[in-house]
């Protein structure tokens, strides 16, 4: 079964990086691009980025750019994404979902809580 | 960026009634426009792709309509399980979530 497993938990001072993984399984790797979701308390859903495993290529959404980096290891199926200059802002659920040819998100890592505090 | 808004923010309703939520695009997305259903501690649940296609295993009293830059999620008969956090999704240019409209208990 199609399954995306995400990295622990991560406590983070203010300008620091953090890099989040997803690896995947139950599928093929290359055949669908992988996309990056966060959600900050009390805030809705928020899209950061997507990589196609195949390709390498990326996009991100505006508010990111130059801040985030997605990623990704084709040898263990797994996707990457990197975000700097962390601010408490920043603290939030990161989600990695899969992109389905059907233009949604059917299958959703569990979610990495990211914590950004002094 | 195409931008989402959604209305009402937050919609009191009682099990049984008939819930409609509106969402708009900045521009016209077609029907690039999925709808999803959130509740905390848990991940967000595909109920609508295409803007009208039922996802496989959501129930039938949930459907989705309009195109262009004006879309609805209806709930028929709302259900005890329905009360959660519901959100649109376009994918004409790039990704983008509607801010969310809260279903909660009259």
């Amino acid at each position: 079964q199609v399954q995306l497993v995400q990295s622990g938990a991560e406590v983070k001072k203010p300008g620091a990086s953090v890099k989040v993984s997803c690896k995947t399984s139950g599928y093929t790797f290359t055949n669908f691009d992988i996309n990056w979701v966060r959600q900050a308390p009390g805030q809705g859903l928020e899209w950061m980025g997507w990589m196609n495993p195949n390709s390498g290529d990326r996009g991100y959404a505006q508010k990111f750019q130059g801040r985030v980096s997605i990623t990704r290891d084709t040898s263990i199926s797994t996707v990457y994404m990197e975000l700097s200059g962390l601010r408490s802002e920043d603290t939030a659920i990161y989600y990695c979902a899969r992109w389905e040819p059907t233009g949604d998100f059917n299958y959703w890592g569990q979610g990495t809580l990211v914590s950004v505090s002094s | 960026d195409i931008q989402m808004t959604q209305s009402p923010s937050t919609l009191s309703a009682s099990v049984g009634d008939r819930v409609t939520i509106s969402c708009r695009a900045s521009q016209s997305v077609r029907s690039r426009l999925a709808w999803y259903q959130h509740k905390p501690g848990k991940v967000p649940k595909l109920l609508i792709y295409q803007a009208s296609s039922l996802e496989n295993g959501v129930p039938s009293r949930f459907s989705g309509g309009g195109s262009g830059t004006e879309f609805t999620l209806t709930i028929n008969s709302l259900q005890p399980d329905d009360f959660a956090t519901y959100y649109c999704q376009q994918y004409r240019t790039g990704r983008t979530f509607g801010p969310g409209t809260k279903v909660e208990i009259k």
